[in-house]
C-alpha cells in the first residue's frame, strides 16, 4: 500500500545551521506531496506542497522538490531559527477515498533549534 | 476569520463513558476528516466525510462514530468500545479533496485522556 517514511528524530541543530529532513514515499500513480508543521500544542499547518514531478514547493525559507525517480520529497532550509522548532510531517495524497484523496502521513520528525 | 474550531481543548473520560468531540468549520469545505495522533505514530485517519449525510471509515474507525448532518459540523464520538482512547484528536477539512493538491486545513486539536 501507499506509505511515507521520514527520518526519525529528534533533530537538534544550532541556529543558522542547514536543515535536511528526509522523506521517501511509496505510491501508485502520481500522488501530491506535502510538508506540514506542528508547533507545540497546536494542530498542523501546511508548510509547502508539490503536485507533480520536479515541482519545487517553497515557503518561509523551506524548500522541497518532488523527485519521482528517487520517490523523495526532502525538506531543506539553509539557515534555521529557534522559531522553526516544531514537528514536521511529510504526507502524500493517495487519490483514493471516494476519489477525493486522503492524506497519508509519515511519523513526524521533531526539530529543536538551539540559540 | 475562517477556520476550524475544535472543542473542548482538553477532555477527560471515565472508563465506560462515551464522549463527543466537536468540530466546526466556516470555510464552506465539502470534505471533513478526523485524525488521531499518538506519540511517534504520526496521524491516522479515523473517519472522513466527502459530503453532508455521508461518511466513510478510515484506517482505525473501530470504537468511534461520526455524523455529518450539516456541512459545517463533523462531531466525533469516542465510545466505550475504544479501548485505548487517550490521544490527541485532529479535525481537518478541505475543498475538493487532496489528490489534486488542495490544502487540507486542521483545527488546533483536542486532548482526550482516560481517567
Amino acid at each position: 500500500g501507499n506509505s511515507v517514511t521520514q527520518m526519525e528524530g529528534p533533530v537538534t541543530l544550532s541556529e543558522e545551521a542547514f536543515l535536511t529532513i528526509n522523506c521517501t514515499y511509496t505510491a501508485t500513480g502520481y500522488p501530491s506531496l506535502f510538508w506540514y508543521v506542528q508547533y507545540p500544542g497546536e494542530g498542523l499547518q501546511l508548510l509547502l506542497k508539490a503536485t507533480k514531478a520536479d515541482d519545487k514547493g517553497s515557503n518561509k525559507g523551506f524548500e522541497a522538490t518532488y523527485r519521482k525517480e528517487t520517490t523523495s520529497f526532502h525538506l531543506e532550509k539553509g539557515s534555521v531559527q529557534v522559531s522553526d522548532s516544531a514537528v514536521y510531517f511529510c504526507a502524500l495524497s493517495d487519490g483514493y477515498g471516494g476519489s477525493q484523496g486522503n492524506l497519508i502521513f509519515g511519523k513526524g520528525t521533531k526539530l529543536s533549534v538551539k540559540p | 476569520d475562517g477556520g476550524i474550531t475544535q472543542s473542548p481543548k482538553y477532555l477527560f473520560r471515565k472508563e465506560g463513558q462515551n464522549v463527543t468531540l466537536s468540530c466546526e468549520q466556516n470555510l464552506n469545505h465539502d470534505a471533513m476528516y478526523w485524525y488521531r495522533q499518538d506519540p511517534g505514530q504520526g496521524l491516522r485517519l479515523i473517519y472522513y466525510s466527502q459530503i453532508v449525510n455521508d461518511f466513510q471509515k478510515g484506517d482505525i474507525a473501530e470504537g468511534y462514530s461520526v455524523s455529518r448532518e450539516k456541512k459545517e459540523s463533523f462531531p466525533l464520538t469516542v465510545t466505550s468500545a475504544q479501548k485505548n482512547p487517550t490521544a490527541f484528536y485532529l479535525c481537518a477539512s478541505t475543498q475538493g479533496g487532496t489528490s489534486s493538491g488542495n490544502t487540507i486545513y486542521f483545527g488546533e486539536g483536542s486532548w482526550l485522556t482516560v481517567v
